[in-house]
């Protein structure tokens, strides 16, 4: 079946920072990828999302590049802020109808200043 | 405001109570989910509703009953729960058409004492 595998967390960085959550998938045809947030105490939010390999997402300074050959997704900023600090889902999900979104595992994010 | 309305925000309730969960969407979607999101546990898919009729349970404890009425409101109801059971809730809903993601609620965090 489908998978999503995220790198474990949490993540803490320092404000400015370079961030990277890498995120791969298993799939057995050719989904869309997304990346959600939750803000604490809220619920996901879409953040971006590619729907072909090669197509990058982007969003509030964040890119996701879909690399089929490498079957990743992985979320990049290149100056995080404080107010990045959150938990970050990788998932992915087909066109067809009735199709269910998989998720990985969340990584948590913390920005310090 | 993400375009999908939980209430309540909180509940606290005692395991002989009975309460519902309420979440409504404007956007013409015409899929809704509820997940369960407990602390350190991935993300849980418990029911899903496509144009009114449920075609996903997944396992779930008959203590938690959905119910949809029509396209735009979900309930998810809820009798003689356990402390295990104390989760944030999460509505979500989409177009059947699995690309375009999903646009979830805040969530109600619930609390079984």
């Amino acid at each position: 079946g489908d998978s999503v595998t995220q790198m474990e967390g949490p993540v803490t960085l320092s404000e400015e920072a370079f961030l990277t959550i890498n995120c791969t998938y298993t799939a057995t045809g050719y989904p869309s990828l997304f990346w959600y947030v939750q803000y604490p105490g809220e619920g996901l939010q879409l953040l971006l999302k590619a729907t072909k390999a090669d197509d990058k997402g982007s969003n509030k300074g964040f890119e996701a590049t879909y690399r089929k050959e490498t079957t990743s997704f992985h979320l990049e900023k290149g100056s995080v802020q404080v107010s990045d600090s959150a938990v970050y889902f990788c998932a992915l999900s087909y066109e067809t109808s009735g199709s269910r979104l998989t998720f990985g595992e969340g990584t948590q994010l913390t920005v310090n200043p | 405001e993400t375009g999908v309305t939980q209430t309540p925000r909180h509940l606290v309730m005692g395991m002989t109570n009975k309460k519902s969960l309420k979440c409504e969407q404007h956007l013409g979607h015409n899929a809704m989910y509820w997940y369960k999101q407990s602390a350190k546990k991935p993300l849980e898919l418990m029911f899903v509703y496509n144009f009114k009729e449920q075609t996903e349970n997944n396992s779930v404890p008959s203590r938690f009953s959905p119910e949809c009425p029509n396209s735009s409101h979900l309930f998810l109801h809820l009798h003689t729960l356990q402390p295990e059971d104390s989760a944030l809730y999460l509505c979500a809903s989409s177009h059947p058409q699995g690309s375009y993601g999903y646009t979830f609620g805040s969530g109600t965090r619930l609390t079984v004492v």
